[in-house]
């Protein structure tokens, strides 16, 4: 149980284009999300935390113009990533939080994104 | 906010070895502290968690023991295995909220 998928695992867009990733947990309901990225060979940093039918808050430092994220239900929430720009290319991973449990984050397979 | 730093950023142990990786925080708050494995280009995996009212916890050839008052944390694996060979992070915060991440370390098991 506690399977969280992401889609797409891997994207290519220009610079300029938005790109929209996909973040569900599979088999539970889940009432927060995260969202991190991740740098090559650094650790993983938190964007924003997404809870189902509110805004999500976002981390000092991120832009929520450029970051958009939306949790519309118990098991999806997407992260839009406007007006990409190479320095955005990186490695999204969600992590999703069992409703009806305590702490433990289970974490998607992550999306890697090259933006050229 | 939480601050977590994360010693040694690499480890290189001969198999059969022990390895420890220790973590501080900075945030009194703070009450869950779990650890992950991730290996290259693949989702972190949860390996042990421990919460605030226990001071070690113990699975198999892991171990994770917390020292509240000093504000660090360290995991411990015994007994290494090629197989344990990845990137290791441990992370703090406040239980069922987010985390805040160490900087990894990369764990290499010599066989």
């Amino acid at each position: 149980g506690a399977v969280v998928s992401q889609h797409p695992s891997r994207v290519i867009c220009k610079s300029g284009t938005s790109v929209k990733i996909e973040c569900r947990s599979l088999d539970f309901q889940a009432t927060t999300m995260f969202w991190y990225r991740q740098f090559p060979k650094q650790s993983l940093m938190l964007m924003a935390t997404s809870n189902e039918g509110s805004k999500a808050t976002y981390e000092q430092g991120v832009e929520k113009d450029k970051f958009l994220i939306n949790h519309a239900s118990l098991t999806l929430s997407t992260l839009t990533v406007t007006s990409a720009h190479p320095e955005d290319s990186s490695f999204y991973i969600c992590s999703a939080r069992v409703r009806t449990s305590g702490g433990e984050q289970f974490f998607g397979p992550g999306t890697r994104l090259t933006v050229l | 906010g939480e601050n977590v730093e994360q010693h040694p950023s690499t480890l290189s142990v001969q198999e059969g070895d022990s390895a420890v990786i220790k973590c501080t925080y900075s945030d009194s708050a703070s009450n869950y502290f779990p650890w992950y494995k991730q290996e290259l280009g693949k989702r972190p995996q949860l390996i042990i968690d421990i919460r605030s009212n226990v001071g070690e916890k113990k699975d198999q050839r892991i171990a994770v023991t917390l020292n509240k008052t000093a504000k660090h944390f360290s995991l411990h694996i015994t007994e290494t295995q090629p197989e344990d060979s990845a990137v290791y992070f441990c992370a703090g915060g406040e239980y069922g909220n987010k985390l805040v991440f160490g900087a990894g370390t990369i764990l290499r098991v010599k066989s």
